[in-house]
């Protein structure tokens, strides 16, 4: 059974902070992972995939994959109130014909004080 | 570019009844996804189609959950007869890469 954990928060950081989001998961074969961004009562929005281990950045977001420790995370610099929503981790745990069997953590609740 | 397009957006109903849902995906997005999303969870995945193939039903519930995908476009989510359990917002998504998927509004289903 596929798992991604994450912390549920709140976390709360001032603005113009960095916000550092993890998660870890149980599949040691996955390797496509992905940090969606959901405001509340709105849909999941696709903010960063990242595939390979290391950094990926783009613009004030940066993904971290370690494929050997299992972990991934998110970084967001300067952090705006607009960022305050929750963030979910996904990995693709369908393999072959079945890839884009997307398993998501439960969420992280971010929110940037102003 | 328009996006994924859900109706309705809202759905109130009585435990046993019926109740379908529609979804319109993205133009020439080939992969087409039903995930549930309970409240304070993240979503999890039903139904996937490629085309209008079955890819994955491994999650669905097949005693009271159906889909279906003809043509290769839109596609409905049934569920018959509704539990109380089944409150939840339907969400379907899309992907022209099967990595990257969009999502649309959502269908907030009440099941009283």
């Amino acid at each position: 059974q596929k798992e991604v954990e994450q912390n549920s928060g709140p976390l709360s950081v001032p603005e113009g902070a960095i916000a550092s989001l993890n998660c870890t998961y149980s599949d040691r074969v996955s390797q496509s992972f992905f940090w969606y961004r959901q405001y509340s009562g709105k849909s999941p929005e696709l903010i960063m995939s990242i595939y390979s281990n290391g950094d990926k950045e783009d613009g004030r977001f940066t993904a971290q994959l370690n494929k050997a420790s299992q972990y991934v995370s998110l970084l967001i610099r300067d952090s705006q109130p607009s960022d305050s929503a929750t963030y979910l981790c996904a990995l693709d745990g369908g393999y072959g014909g079945s890839q884009g069997n997307l398993i998501f953590g439960k969420g992280t609740k971010l929110s940037v004080k102003p | 570019e328009a996006g994924v397009a859900q109706s309705p957006r809202y759905k109130i109903i009585e435990k046993r009844q019926s109740v379908a849902f529609w979804c319109n995906p993205i133009s020439g997005h080939a992969t087409l996804y039903w995930y549930q999303q309970i409240l304070g969870q993240g979503p999890k995945l039903l139904i996937q189609f490629q085309n209008n193939g079955v890819v994955d039903d491994s999650q669905l519930p097949k005693d009271r959950f159906s889909a279906e995908r003809l043509k290769g476009v839109d596609s409905t989510l049934k569920i018959q007869p509704a539990k109380l359990e089944d409150s939840a917002v339907y969400l379907c998504a899309s992907s022209l890469v099967s990595n990257e998927q969009f999502f649309g509004p959502g269908t907030r289903l009440t099941v009283l």
